[in-house]
């Protein structure tokens, strides 16, 4: 089956620790993003990518880093730079970019807390 | 940036009637889309309508756009209990590199 895999569902991560959250596609799709969620939030973009090797930043990347090394990946790293990282973040990806495309495909989240 | 706004921000409706959820966005788009959300999990993708089409049917969804108010509404017909979720609307900005931009989102109650 076809789909986005994020892990790990749930993570703890002590103060001053980097945390990586793992995303994997098997759609071949070009594009990737990542978002955050709070409550009453909804969800806002932290970085996207179009192709591998290139990625932009989103409307809250500071204290987030990732790298597109191939396709079917691209991994987001909280950093301790991140002032308040507990949240829960969503990955997904499209076809192609969405300016005027189509849908977006979600993995099922993985929920960071900090301790 | 915010650019939906869905209003209301919480619906709770007995099973069997329609519920009604509406979008306001800001500026001109490419074209709208609603996602759902289940507690805890992912979005999924419900229904996208293009900028120069009024209205889309998927099964007992029904999607209206009217962009001289730039709203949308999307109506759950015969809701039943496991249409109970948040639902969001999102929108695509005219303009290149315009990047999909979600609302807060609409929980949606459905009571049996």
């Amino acid at each position: 089956d076809g789909g986005i895999t994020q892990s790990p569902k749930y993570l703890f991560r002590k103060e001053g620790q980097n945390v990586t959250l793992s995303c994997e596609q098997n759609l071949n799709h070009d594009a990737m993003y990542w978002y955050r969620q709070d409550p009453g939030q909804g969800l806002r973009l932290i970085y996207y990518s179009q192709i591998v090797n290139d990625f932009q930043k989103g409307d809250i990347a500071e204290g987030y880093s990732v790298s597109r090394e191939k396709k079917e990946s691209f991994p987001l790293t909280v950093t301790s730079a991140q002032k308040n990282p507990t949240a829960f973040y969503l990955c997904a990806s499209s076809t192609r970019f969405s300016g005027g495309a189509g849908e977006l495909f979600f993995g099922e989240g993985s929920r960071l807390t900090v301790l | 940036s915010q650019q939906g706004e869905e209003d209301p921000q919480a619906l709770s409706i007995q099973e069997g009637e329609n519920a009604t959820m509406n979008c306001s966005y800001k500026t001109s788009i490419n074209n709208l889309q609603w996602y759902r959300q289940n507690s805890g999990r992912g979005l999924v993708h419900l229904i996208l309508i293009r900028s120069n089409e009024r209205e889309k049917h998927s099964g007992r969804l029904r999607v209206t756009l009217d962009t001289s108010k730039k709203s949308s509404s999307l109506l759950i017909t015969a809701s039943r209990a496991a249409d109970t979720a948040s639902y969001f609307c999102a929108t695509v900005p005219t303009g290149a590199n315009s990047k999909l931009t979600f609302g807060k989102g609409i929980t949606l109650s459905v009571r049996p």
